[in-house]
């Protein structure tokens, strides 16, 4: 039972261009999400985050909107770069449980063509 | 310095055998997680550890055991390794109740042949 989707495994995107990848959620009860950036042979690195209290929240070129009443957000990158290209994992997590670890979504793979 | 070291990097080895993978943070966090990345890509959380207590268990097979010695590491041992264990292992760690994410190792690359 995937508790986080993210439905597009692929993205290509003009550098310069805006690339906005997109996370669905199932379980209401998250209050926190994560996006994380990974390139291959590394581990995740953190990204961005918001918590259910906001709508957006926004660091430099990376914005994060949350829709709460679609579980839905999305993370816009603008301008893109060529060193953008990685793949995107969403996570949630219930921060207010405590323990509750971070639940990932599949990734979603970006290009980034120059 | 890295702050989430993983040993090794890759290892490749014969169905039945027994491995460890090791993890160590100089981050001072007091949590700390063990995820598998499988062919279909999914992160999911295996074991997670706070100042060397269990904390999260999911329904991992008996074979997989997490030792936490002390706070900074958290090492998996498998025993009588399959084949469907062949994934990627993460290591991860974080300040619980600080909500800033958790910083991953690079992985680990099982392969079992």
């Amino acid at each position: 039972d995937q508790q986080v989707k993210q439905n597009s495994p692929s993205l290509s995107v003009q550098e310069g261009r805006i690339s906005i990848l997109n996370c669905d959620y199932t379980n209401s009860m998250f209050d926190y999400f994560l996006w994380y950036k990974k390139y291959p042979a590394e581990g995740p690195t953190f990204l961005i985050s918001i918590s259910s209290i906001k709508d957006k929240n926004e660091d430099g070129r990376f914005t994060v909107f949350l829709n709460k009443s679609a579980k839905h957000l999305s993370l816009h990158i603008v301008p893109s770069q060529p060193g953008d290209s990685a793949v995107y994992f969403c996570a949630a997590r219930i921060y207010s449980a405590g323990n509750t670890p971070l639940v990932f979504g599949k990734g979603t793979r970006l290009s980034v063509i120059a | 310095d890295t702050a989430v070291s993983q040993t090794p990097k890759y290892l490749v080895t014969q169905m039945g055998n027994d491995k460890s993978i090791k993890c160590e943070q100089n981050l001072g966090h007091d949590t700390m997680y063990w995820y598998k990345q499988d062919s279909k890509k999914f992160l999911k959380i295996m074991f997670s550890y706070n100042n060397k207590e269990l904390i999260i268990n999911e329904t991992v097979p008996n074979r997989f055991s997490p030792k936490s010695p002390d706070k900074a590491h958290l090492n998996l041992h498998i025993n009588s390794l399959e084949l469907g264990d062949s994934a990627v292992y993460f290591c991860a760690s974080s300040q619980l109740h600080v909500n800033y994410g958790y910083t991953f190792g690079s992985g680990t690359r099982l392969t079992v042949v």
